[in-house]
């Protein structure tokens, strides 16, 4: 099976701009779950769909958004993007139910100029 | 408010030697506790997981100590070789209701020297 993908790989934008993510889970995996990774601030959870219902939501302002569609496929959006935005982006998908390991794609690096 | 605190930031072990990182968190209404790895250039991989009912768990080189009552758990790996070299991450989650919301410590770069 391919593993997670995600694209694109990196992306540089300007400040007050917006931008798209896309994370294309494993075959099957109906979970789909989105990090934000700093250095300073480490790896945290932005927010988890199933079945294209946002299923759970970490502490991020509303300007970061998801949705998954019905062949599983998630996107996330940042609108308004700030300096502090940039991070390494990681989408992790599991088949959902009660198996629990999760597996992550390689990111996307996102700059904010 | 960081809920998994994890030690050290940094570690070098000698080739064969053993790599501890420990880790402590505080909501005790966690029930399931990952460890991952994460090489340059690539997302986390989990590596080895462990649920409170339990003490020890062990994967090869790899073990998971948990102590429930201390609120701290702790990866070790025996024999360290070079290709160990990597950001080690503890993560900790709820089970109940099927959902995910892992909450990961801030991560132990390990070097592992010949």
């Amino acid at each position: 099976k391919a593993g997670v993908t995600q694209t694109p790989r990196y992306l540089i934008k300007t400040r007050g701009q917006q931008v798209t993510l896309s994370c294309s889970p494993i075959s099957g995996h109906r979970s789909v779950s989105w990090y934000q990774q700093t250095p300073g601030q480490g790896l945290q959870f932005l927010f988890e769909y199933f079945s294209e219902t946002q299923r759970n939501k970490g502490n991020f302002p509303g300007r970061f958004s998801g949705r998954q569609f019905s062949n599983s496929r998630s996107e996330m959006n940042v609108s308004t993007l700030e300096l502090g935005d940039s991070a390494l982006y990681l989408c992790a998908s599991r088949p959902g139910g009660s198996y629990n390991e999760q597996f992550f794609g390689p990111g996307t690096r996102l700059t904010v100029l | 408010q960081q809920q998994v605190k994890q030690s050290p930031q940094s570690l070098i072990v000698q080739k064969g030697g053993i790599s501890i990182i420990n880790c402590a968190y505080e909501n005790t209404a966690f029930d399931y506790f990952p460890w991952y790895q994460q090489f340059p250039g690539k997302g986390p991989a989990l590596l080895i997981a462990i649920r409170p009912d339990v003490s020890e768990k062990k994967e090869g080189r790899f073990t998971i100590s948990f102590n429930k009552s201390a609120k701290q758990f702790s990866l070790h790996i025996m024999d360290s070789q070079p290709g160990d070299s990597a950001t080690y991450f503890c993560a900790a989650d709820y089970l109940t209701g099927g959902g995910n919301k892992l909450t990961f410590g801030t991560g132990t770069q390990l070097k592992v020297e010949l």
